[in-house]
């Protein structure tokens, strides 16, 4: 699985959109780009995943460039539940889930 | 559609004994099963991979035998900590997969030994 890259952790004030970045610059043309969030004492709760088009479901939209070498997840009105570790995952779609540190993200109200 | 749940939510055992977690596919048949421990502020570790009907198969540096994975039905996974110490004291998650959605975490077992 592709190495990505997360800011260990980021703000956002309660109400505005979210925008979590990643980097995958060494992610192959078969993996997708899956975002999991854990919030504290949970297990991981899957978001959105996507391959070259960007994706929005009720919960979040992913943004990924053309060279697919970043993506950015958006919460677009982001609350204090949103208060979580934001994992960005590049796999193969049947690949087990290897966790990097992800991002804490810090919802201020 | 796609629930875990995950058996015990905490469980406090003395050290030398031995604790079982069950991991169950509530509206799904899992074939793969996944568990992984987490310690505090620390992201989650993948320990092993359950299939249905086979041996599992373990990370480098998880203990076979300590940590004994039994995935008899597509539904039901169990982790089996033998002879538990207080090092093993860790929040432990499963995972499943049914091959065609994103894989569903359960809400997880936190496992203190005494």
């Amino acid at each position: 699985d592709a190495k990505t890259t997360q800011p260990p952790s980021m703000d956002c004030a309660e109400g505005r959109a979210a925008n979590l970045p990643c980097n995958h610059s060494t992610i192959s043309g078969n993996e997708y780009v899956y975002w999991y969030r854990q919030i504290h004492s949970q297990g991981p709760q899957y978001i959105i995943h996507g391959l070259k088009n960007n994706e929005t479901n009720e919960m979040a939209s992913l943004i990924i460039t053309e060279d697919r070498k970043s993506s950015t997840l958006i919460l677009p009105h982001a609350t204090l539940r949103d208060t979580a570790v934001y994992y960005c995952i590049a796999r193969y779609r049947d690949d087990k889930i290897i966790f990097g540190k992800g991002t804490r993200l810090h919802i201020l109200p | 559609g796609a629930v875990v749940s995950q058996h015990p939510s905490r469980v406090i055992c003395k050290s030398g004994t031995s604790v079982k977690i069950e991991c169950r596919s509530l509206d799904f048949q899992a074939t793969t099963m996944f568990w992984y421990r987490q310690f505090p502020k620390q992201s989650l570790m993948l320990m092993a991979t359950s299939n249905e009907g086979s041996k599992a198969t373990y990370e480098q540096g998880v203990e076979k035998d300590k940590f004994l994975i039994n995935h008899a039905s597509l539904t039901l996974s169990t982790l089996t900590v033998t002879s538990a110490h207080p090092e093993d004291s860790s929040f432990y998650i499963c995972s499943a997969s049914t091959g065609e959605r994103p894989y569903t975490f359960g809400s997880g077992t936190r496992l203190t030994v005494v």
